[in-house]
């Protein structure tokens, strides 16, 4: 089947400790996106990737940092700089030969820490 | 800049009844828009989405939606609501020819018995 995984479903830290999120997909996609999402909220956009080795800063890239030095996987590092951390966290993928911009998102990772 | 507004944060039908969920947009050119939808704890599902082709969008599970440029509005509509529609619709639009999406506040979707 193809589609993007993320990993862990929750995932539990402790305050002060950097935590990296995984993100995977196998649909060929050239670009990569992480989410972050909040009660109540629409998703907000924390950085970006349209090709492999560059990503770009989202609206609110402070306290996070990634890396694309695959393809296929777009992990998500959250600091200890991120002052609110706890949060639901979605990956998603797009085709940028597609002129449409559809995004394919991932399950999710729900990170509380404490 | 473009922007999305759904005009309700919560709707709520009964089993069987037509629902209507709204969203205007906020573009200066010919936008991509998109409706999701996310059950509780889930990713986000694509439902339908328009590119400038029919101004009347098909999508999953019965849900359509009309693109009105005179109104600037794409409203998601569905005949008969079903229990498992409950979840949260997010009204999108893309964001120039970056691939970026922007994503309304959401739409709690109940469906009573």
């Amino acid at each position: 089947d193809g589609g993007i995984t993320q990993s862990p479903k929750y995932l539990f830290r402790k305050e002060g400790q950097n935590v990296t999120l995984s993100c995977e997909q196998n649909l060929n996609h050239d670009a990569m996106y992480w989410y972050r999402q909040d009660p109540g909220q629409g998703l907000r956009l924390i950085y970006y990737s349209q090709i492999v080795n560059d990503f770009q800063k989202g609206d609110i890239a402070e306290g996070y940092s990634v890396s694309r030095e695959k393809k296929e996987s777009f992990p998500l590092t959250v600091t200890s700089a991120q002052k609110n951390p706890t949060a639901f966290y979605l990956c998603a993928s797009s085709s940028r030969v597609q002129s449409s911009y559809e995004q394919y998102f991932g399950p999710g990772t729900r990170l509380t820490v404490t | 800049a473009q922007s999305v507004t759904q005009l309700d944060s919560h709707v709520s039908v009964s089993e069987g009844t037509p629902v209507l969920l709204r969203c205007n947009y906020s573009s200066s050119y010919s936008p991509s828009l998109f409706w999701y939808v996310q059950h509780p704890n889930k990713g986000l599902q694509l439902l339908l989405k328009y590119t400038s082709a029919a101004t009347l969008v098909k999508g999953i599970n019965g849900f359509e939606a009309e693109f009105k440029k005179s109104e600037t509005s794409f409203h998601l509509t569905k005949p008969s609501a079903h229990m498992s529609d409950a979840a949260e619709y997010f009204c999108v639009v893309a964001s120039g020819n970056t691939g970026k999406l922007i994503f309304g506040q959401g739409t709690t979707l109940q469906v009573k018995p």
